[in-house]
């Protein structure tokens, strides 16, 4: 059972405006909440990350939201650029019990923006 | 910065082969991770290690084996690949709960 969902497999956005991307949790024993970049034929890179006790953090163009209530993170991106065109997977890092520390991943989602 | 090296971007094997991809980081760090990353289905823990000599079970170990003999290496065994281990493969070392670097990764098709 996937714990942690990222519904769109893709999305489409013009370079300038806003990209949005989804994430949405299951299991509630998560204290942080990761995002990686994805370049094809390289490995993840972070971007960003929020702990569970907060509800916004901001980097630059990037600034992530939390909703404990509805289990649910966003990562804003403004304004988008054609170089952040890539893949963006949401990672949860586990609470504790057996699975303390261990990061379960979102399937990805692939952002094109387009010039 | 971290370094997380795997000796192959590009492998190609046959069914049947005793498969060994080869992970080693530059940081001292105790805990390092292989994942396997398939389309529509993210990044899946295959093994992990918090220390030399130590190796556990992550979500996915079936057909699969590690070694972890220097701190600093940290080997992915495929004892006999099948085409459904097709997929490309990251290696990951940790250096606290939040703070993961990969390595660029090794695609590996088994024919």
């Amino acid at each position: 059972d996937q714990q942690v969902k990222q519904n769109s497999p893709s999305l489409s956005v013009q370079e300038g405006r806003i990209s949005i991307l989804n994430c949405d949790y299951t299991n509630s024993m998560f204290d942080y909440f990761l995002w990686y970049k994805k370049y094809p034929a390289e490995g993840p890179t972070f971007l960003i990350s929020i702990s569970s006790i907060k509800d916004k953090n901001e980097d630059g163009r990037f600034t992530v939201f939390l909703n404990k209530s509805a289990k649910h993170l966003s990562l804003h991106i403004v304004p988008s650029q054609p170089g952040d065109s890539a893949v963006y997977f949401c990672a949860a890092v586990g609470a504790g019990g057996t699975s303390y520390g261990k990061l379960t991943f979102g399937q990805g989602t692939i952002l094109t923006v387009h010039p | 910065d971290v370094k997380v090296t795997q000796s192959s971007r590009y492998l190609v094997k046959r069914t049947g082969e005793k498969v060994f991809l080869e992970c080693v980081q530059d940081m001292d760090h105790e805990n390092m991770f292989w994942y396997r990353q398939d389309p529509g289905l993210g990044l899946r823990l295959i093994y992990f290690s918090y220390d030399v000599k130590m190796k556990e079970k992550g979500d996915i170990p079936e057909g699969y084996s590690v070694s972890r003999e220097k701190k600093e290496r940290f080997s992915l065994i495929l004892e006999s690949a099948s085409t459904n281990q097709t997929s490309m493969y990251l290696c990951a070392s940790r250096r606290d709960r939040t703070f993961y670097t990969f390595g660029s990764g090794t695609r590996l098709t088994v024919v």
